[in-house]
Order: C-alpha cells, then sequence, then structure tokens
C-alpha cells in the first residue's frame, strides 16, 4: 500500500516570506503523480499544483513551486511572497499510475502573519 | 460547470437515524469519490464508482454505509443507522482523464450524530 507522510503538522510564515511544506511518500511503482491540494477554513479542497513522476522538470504555478526528488521520495511545496490567502490546510496527495484512489497525507496546518 | 454539488452543506440528526447525503459530479466526469475528513483520521477514502459502477468500497467503515450511483449524475452515501462517531465532514470528489487525474472536490456536508 502506498503511505504518504507530512511530518510538519503546523507551521508559519511572515507575510511575504518563503516558506516549505514537506512531503515524503512510499511507492515501489515507477510511474505515479503526486498533488498539493490547499484546504482553507472555507474547507473547499482545492488544487495547488501536479507532478507526473516521469517528468523530471518541477513543476511550478506563480508563487508555488515544487521540489520533487523521486529516489528519495520527496514532494516538498515552496510557497514564495506568502500571503495572508496562503492560510490554509495543506494536503499532500500520491496516485498510482494504474488506478485513480488518492493517498492523502495528514495535512500542515500553514498559518500567514500579517 | 457549476462544480461539484453537494447537498446538504450541514446535517444534525439524532443517534439511530437515517443520513442520506448527495452529490452531483462535474457533467462528463466518470469517476466518483466519497471521502470522510476527521481530526482523528485526516481525509479516508470511503468508495469510489467509474461510469456508476462501484469500483473500491473497502474504505466503507461497516454495513451501516452503503452508497449507490444510479446514473452518471447523481450519487448518494447513506448511513443507517447514524451513530456519534460518524460525526465528520463528508467529501465528494469527481475526476476523468482529460482532466490530468486532478480530483474536484464538493464543498462537503458537516455531519453531526447527537
Amino acid at each position: 500500500a502506498q503511505t504518504v507522510t507530512q511530518s510538519q503538522p503546523e507551521m508559519s510564515v511572515q507575510e511575504a516570506e518563503t516558506v516549505t511544506l514537506s512531503c515524503t511518500y512510499d511507492t515501489s511503482e515507477s510511474n505515479y503523480y503526486l498533488f498539493w491540494y490547499k484546504q482553507p477554513p472555507s474547507r473547499q479542497m482545492i488544487l495547488v499544483i501536479r507532478q507526473e513522476a516521469y517528468k523530471q522538470q518541477n513543476a511550478t504555478e506563480n508563487r508555488f513551486s515544487v521540489n520533487f526528488q523521486k529516489a528519495a521520495k520527496s514532494f516538498s511545496l515552496k510557497i514564495s511572497d506568502s500571503q495572508l490567502g496562503d492560510t490554509a490546510m495543506y494536503f499532500c496527495a500520491f496516485m498510482s499510475n494504474t488506478g485513480n484512489q488518492f493517498y492523502f497525507g495528514t495535512g500542515t496546518s500553514l498559518t500567514v502573519i500579517p | 460547470d457549476a462544480g461539484v454539488i453537494q447537498s446538504p452543506r450541514h446535517e444534525v440528526t439524532e443517534m439511530g437515524q437515517e443520513v442520506t447525503l448527495r452529490c452531483k459530479p462535474i457533467s462528463g466526469h466518470d469517476y466518483l469519490f466519497w471521502y470522510r475528513q476527521t481530526m482523528m483520521r485526516g481525509l479516508e477514502l470511503l468508495i469510489y464508482f467509474n461510469n456508476n459502477v462501484p469500483i473500491d468500497d473497502s474504505g466503507m467503515p461497516e454495513d451501516r454505509f452503503s452508497a449507490k450511483m444510479p446514473n452518471a449524475s447523481f450519487s448518494t452515501l447513506k448511513i443507517q443507522p447514524s451513530e456519534p462517531r460518524d460525526s465528520a465532514v463528508y467529501f465528494c470528489a469527481t475526476s476523468d482523464w482529460s482532466s490530468y487525474n486532478e480530483q474536484f472536490f464538493g464543498p462537503g456536508t458537516r455531519l453531526t450524530v447527537l
């Protein structure tokens, strides 16, 4: 079974600063997909960024980027120029290429401090 | 498209009552997932459907839980009888291959069983 670990239950960052959220996973598969989802206080789950394992280039979406280390099975999320609206729970998720089931980590609660 | 629609948004019921949660997927999406979110257990996949057929229900906690998808535009998750430990937020999510495996989440139903 696949497992996803987020070792930082809570983090905080000053507005306009940069923060990195960690995620590691365990799998024996060579091709898969990784995601970061954001859940603000409204509780709506929103996709932040996705990465396909066969792509070596790290995904980037505006202020959000990932550091994907396939050999280390690590998938961290970097948020640059943090904004108050970034305050939320962030979930890392794994999806096998052979199925559609997501495996979620336990989440990291991020607070952006004005 | 209006996105994934869930109803009700909030449900308060008494122990022993039947509860039915509803989900309308995004048109054209052929995968539908039911999740439960609690502080203790995080996000848990309960069951998912492909083309209205249940594929994996191994996450359904016990026989009190049942899910159906009678057609491509509607799914229900039923709990009968409900218990206080069923209190949680229940999410419905849908996807298709053209969305590059992104799961689109509904706003969730917050269930409280007294």
